[in-house]
């Protein structure tokens, strides 16, 4: 079964600075990976997606992440955050076959602060 | 856009009672999926659903039951609250292929005193 590790619980930031979220994943098949985004008192929202392809993935709001398979890892990164971009970020891998579910990673509460 | 509506913003029931959360999706899709998300535990899966009177049990499973006797709609079930149930329950749903994304509902906070 698979499973998934995000290295950081909180991660706090000054506005404009860049950021890491660290996410690795375990899993003995192929996989597919995506992040989610969850505003305070709202669900959560689809930020990106790896299927297949290219290993670098981006979202519409500046949030890239890259699939390194030799590492297990989606890292998301950007380059310059907002205040608006305070929120929790989950990771989540799912196995290419039948019958499963995602699973989702603890989830990092990234703070910014001007 | 995909709409998943969880019937309840907050609930507050007192041990014992039984408790229905429910919820609806707008896309016929045929995967629907309870999550149970508390601080530092992240999202856990209780029960998911791959088609109509199909069930499977997720990873925390005891103390809860589903239905689903209608596409659109997947009710979980706590036969007895419990105060350990207090959590905030998401809902979801997504189209039919293994890499399909989750669409989830705005969640159902569940006090249980």
């Amino acid at each position: 079964a698979q499973s998934v590790t995000q290295l950081d619980s909180q991660v706090p930031v000054f506005e404009e600075a860049p950021v890491e979220l660290r996410c690795n994943y375990s899993s003995s098949v192929s996989v597919y990976l995506f992040w989610y985004v969850q505003y305070p008192n709202q669900g959560l929202q689809l930020l990106l997606k790896y299927l297949s392809g290219s290993t670098l993935v981006e979202s519409i709001n500046g949030f890239e992440a890259e699939f390194n398979k030799s590492q297990t890892s989606f890292h998301l990164r950007k380059p310059s955050v907002h205040i608006s971009d305070t929120a929790e970020y989950f990771c989540a891998v799912g196995e290419n076959q039948a019958g499963t579910a995602l699973i989702f990673g603890k989830g990092t509460t990234l703070s910014v602060s001007s | 856009d995909v709409k998943v509506t969880q019937s309840s913003r907050y609930l507050v029931k007192r041990t014992g009672e039984k408790v229905f959360l429910e919820c609806v999706q707008d896309m016929d899709h045929e995967n629907m999926f309870w999550y149970r998300q508390d601080p530092g535990l992240g999202l856990r899966l209780i029960y998911f659903s791959y088609d109509v009177k199909m069930k499977e049990k997720g990873d925390i499973p005891e103390g809860y039951s589903v239905s689903r006797e209608k596409k659109e709609r997947f009710s979980l079930i706590l036969e007895s609250a419990s105060t350990n149930q207090t959590s905030m329950y998401l809902c979801a749903s997504r189209s039919p292929g293994t890499n399909s994304p989750l669409h989830f509902g705005n969640g159902t906070r569940l006090t249980v005193t």
